[in-house]
């Protein structure tokens, strides 16, 4: 069975400094990745997504994601995060190559920006 | 731009009461799907529905728990006996046809078991 880790379970960033998301999956075959982000209030909106071909991932928002089989990491980043950035980041993995499409989560970081 | 909607956004409950969660997929859409997240840990897969039909269903998803399309625009999670266990965020999500088609989540139900 497939399984996600989200090292940091809390970020504090300023306003215009990088950003980096940890994310480390398990899962015996192809990988099909995803960062989604939650606002107070909101649903899960998908950041962005990795199937296979280019391992530099772009996606909204500014955000992009590195997959890296040898190391089974899918870490997000953005160069200057901005206030509105504050929220929750769930990265999660699928096995949509055995047809199953339940995506299993990560703990979540909390994304706390300061000005 | 079409989105995934949830009725009601929290729902407070006696323990043993029958609650139906709602949802309304994005209308050309055609795999439903809720998940839960019990305050403070993962965000879990419950169950997958396509073609009035459960399509896959995790451990959670036991006989207390079934899942309808009631019409052409509903989805609903209904708990037949709720427990304190129970007391969760429920998200509903939808897709199109593809596996690798992405999951557009709601905003969740907030159900409170008392």
């Amino acid at each position: 069975a497939q399984s996600v880790t989200q090292p940091d379970i809390h970020i504090t960033v300023s306003e215009g400094a990088s950003l980096e998301l940890r994310c480390n999956y398990s899962y015996g075959a192809t990988p099909y990745l995803f960062w989604y982000v939650q606002s107070p209030g909101q649903g899960l909106q998908l950041l962005l997504k990795y199937f296979s071909g280019d391992t530099l991932v772009q996606g909204i928002k500014g955000f992009e994601a590195e997959f890296k089989r040898s190391q089974s990491s899918f870490n997000l980043r953005k160069p200057s995060v901005h206030w509105s950035d504050a929220a929750e980041y769930f990265c999660a993995v699928g096995a949509m190559d055995t047809g199953r499409r339940a995506l299993t989560f990560g703990s979540g970081t909390r994304l706390q920006v300061q000005p | 731009e079409p989105e995934v909607t949830q009725t009601p956004s929290h729902q407070v409950t006696q323990m043993g009461q029958e609650v139906i969660l709602r949802c309304v997929p994005i209308s050309n859409h055609l795999y439903f799907y809720w998940y839960r997240q019990i305050l403070g840990q993962k965000v879990e897969f419950l169950v997958s529905f396509y073609n009035n039909e459960i399509s896959e269903k995790s451990e959670i998803f036991d006989d207390q728990f079934s899942v309808e399309r009631p019409d052409g625009s509903n989805f609903t999670l209904k708990i037949r006996s709720t427990k304190l266990e129970d007391s969760a965020m429920y998200f509903c999500a939808s897709s199109e046809r593809e596996a690798t088609d992405t999951q557009y989540f709601g905003p969740g139900t907030r159900l409170t078991v008392l």
